[in-house]
Formats: structure tokens, sequence, C-alpha cells
């Protein structure tokens, strides 16, 4: 098994549906992220998680919710899909010292809202 | 908000040829790292790099991390066709990873 999986790996919503992807975790990582990808724009954060308690916005939350719901589930929300959501997410994780050990991510979910 | 922009940004080369990817901010980082994407997966970890000036290599590619630790660059010597993908820097601020613009590089046989 991966050590990061998210589902579903593909969706298609309309415009104004509620949608929830999901992510879960096998490294005992205590932090976890959400992240969406846009060619020519690389990655930008969603919100993170430090731990159960904590959550915390990224540069781009509006239009968004996130749950942790345990130490290996984090869930990404959108409320009411717009087009411009259209993009590939991605949850990653990392243990306390990422600076030097990275963020390990899962394989991403490409949505589709139309 | 801390910027990392990667150039170039797209890069179609020939099996053998040498090249470099370069990641530049305004902003100072504690470290850098470097991602590559395939086609349908998540970004994979490929080098971290910690002081100004730091050089590490990785079988054909060397990174450098800049002396005051703004800017950093990839360079691949004799690419080849499974050097293909998106490569991603990645700058570690207190708490979090400020990820570049990306560099797509195919490398055709």
């Amino acid at each position: 098994d991966a050590d990061v999986t998210q589902t579903p790996r593909n969706r298609i919503t309309k415009t104004g549906k509620r949608i929830m992807l999901e992510c879960s975790q096998t490294k005992g990582h205590d932090r976890m992220y959400w992240y969406r990808q846009d060619p020519g724009l690389g990655l930008r954060l969603i919100y993170y998680s430090f731990d159960v308690k904590d959550i915390n916005k990224g540069e781009i939350s509006d239009g968004y919710s996130v749950s942790r719901q345990a130490q290996a589930k984090f869930s990404l929300s959108l409320e009411s899909a717009i087009p411009n959501q259209t993009a590939l997410y991605f949850c990653a994780t990392s243990d306390v010292g990422h600076l030097n050990y990275g963020y390990t991510f899962g394989s991403g979910t490409r949505l589709t809202v139309v | 908000t801390q910027l990392l922009e990667q150039s170039p940004q797209f890069l179609s080369i020939q099996e053998g040829e040498n090249l470099t990817v370069y990641c530049n901010s305004s902003s100072v980082f504690s470290s850098l790292q470097w991602y590559r994407q395939e086609p349908g997966e998540g970004p994979v970890l490929l080098v971290t790099v910690v002081t100004g000036g730091e050089v590490k290599k990785l079988k054909r590619l060397t990174f450098q991390f800049g002396d005051a630790r703004k800017d950093s660059s990839l360079h691949i010597t004799a690419a080849q066709p499974g050097d293909t993908g998106l490569y991603l820097c990645a700058g570690a601020n207190t708490d979090k990873l400020i990820f570049g613009t990306g560099t797509r590089l195919q490398v055709f046989p």
C-alpha cells in the first residue's frame, strides 16, 4: 500500500455541488497538507495541520474547508464547487524534521468542475 | 508572500544534452528542496540543500544553493529520456514549504 493514499483519483462534479477529497497516511507523520496544482503555478497551499487539534489556512483557502479526523486522516471539502476549482489536488505529509526529510505526497486527485 | 520563480518553464532537448534549471527568489530560505514529478504521480524528493553555497550531486544531477540562500540551480549532465518530468524547487521557511512554479523537461531519444 502507498504511504499516502488519496481518494478518489479522478472526479467530475457539477457547479454548486459539495465534494470531499480524502487523504490517509501510514507514515505516522503528525503534519499533513493540502495543495492544488495548476499549470505554470506550481503547488499552492490550501490548508495544513500540524496535529489533530491544529488547522491552519494556507495561501488559497477561500472556498475550501478541511477536517483532521485522526492523525492519519485529513480531508478537504469544497462546499459549493465552481469551475475555477478544477485542478489537480495533492495531499502531503511530513515529519517535524521536514526541512531535511521533505514531504511525502499522494498520487493526487484530478477534479473537474463542470 | 514568498515567491519562487523557476526558469525555463519548459525545456525540450535531445538525449545526451546538458541543461540547467534555475530557481530564484527575493526571500531567504533556511533550506531548499528539489522534487521531480512524473505524470499521474505526486512529487518525489530528490535532494535538500541547507548551507549557502552547498553543492550536492545525485548521479548526473548537480544541485547548488546560492550563497545568500535565495536561489538554487539544478544541472543535468547527459540527459536521458528517464529524466523527463516536472521539476519543482521548494523553499523552507519556519513551518512549511513554498513551491516554485515548476520546469517541465522533455528529453527525446
